[in-house]
């Protein structure tokens, strides 16, 4: 298994300012995922995050909005710039082991974000 | 590609009724099942998973059957009780032969149990 550790676990922010949210996992891992959830939504891929190289974005997601850091193979961060209320969402982090037999899914408790 | 169904909430069951939230999935390969559950406030956490066909995973009175004929992986609970209020996800992940593989969600399942 895999502990992440996830920071602010909430927030409210005025429109147009920016966030950073913290995710530390307890053990080293090659590639670190963030997702949105809408609220009464499913999980969306924001980007994939891999050590010592750019994010990879999903379609719909830009690196000015959502600047992501990924400085060792323990840490990364997500930043949600200059906020809109549509960017109130929960945002999670994950990480994802691999066994001989599958992929498994971890995830921080996420962080909730209201823009006002 | 790979790709995970579930049907439509919200779902709203009585304590103690028999629950099922049907889920199908798409997959180029042999993968993996899950399903995550999501309760009120906190991240998703692994609830089961089976990884080959006729696999049951169960946790927490939950059990999931992979049925690779029909491509399905239904959650059943024979008696939900209030503190099973979450939503609930289904996924996959596909077997790791060539190259890295996300899991893949399905959109999710909110339950609701009442007293």
């Amino acid at each position: 298994s895999a502990v992440i550790s996830q920071k602010p676990s909430r927030d409210i922010c005025q429109r147009g300012t920016s966030l950073t949210i913290q995710c530390q996992v307890d053990s080293q891992v090659t590639m670190m995922f963030w997702y949105r959830q809408q609220p009464g939504q499913s999980l969306t891929l924001i980007a994939t995050a891999n050590q010592g190289s750019e994010a990879t974005y999903e379609s719909g997601f830009v690196i000015d909005k959502f600047p992501i850091s990924r400085p060792n193979l323990t840490f990364s961060t997500l930043t949600v710039s200059n906020m809109s209320p549509e960017d109130s969402s929960i945002y999670l982090c994950s990480v994802e082991r691999q066994s001989p037999v599958n992929t498994e899914a971890f995830f921080g408790q996420g962080t909730r974000l209201t823009v006002v | 590609g790979n790709s995970v169904t579930q049907m439509e909430g919200p779902v709203t069951l009585s304590e103690e009724a028999f629950l099922t939230i049907n889920c199908t999935y798409t997959a180029t390969g042999y993968p993996s099942l899950f399903w995550y559950v999501q309760y009120p406030g906190e991240g998703l956490q692994l609830l089961l998973k089976a990884t080959k066909a006729d696999d049951k995973g169960s946790n927490k009175g939950f059990e999931a059957t992979y049925r690779k004929e029909t491509t399905s992986f239904h959650l059943e609970k024979g008696s939900v009780q209030v503190s099973d209020s979450a939503v609930y996800f289904c996924a996959l992940s596909d077997d790791i032969k060539t190259s890295y593989d996300k899991v893949i969600f399905g959109p999710g399942t909110s339950l609701s149990v009442i007293p």
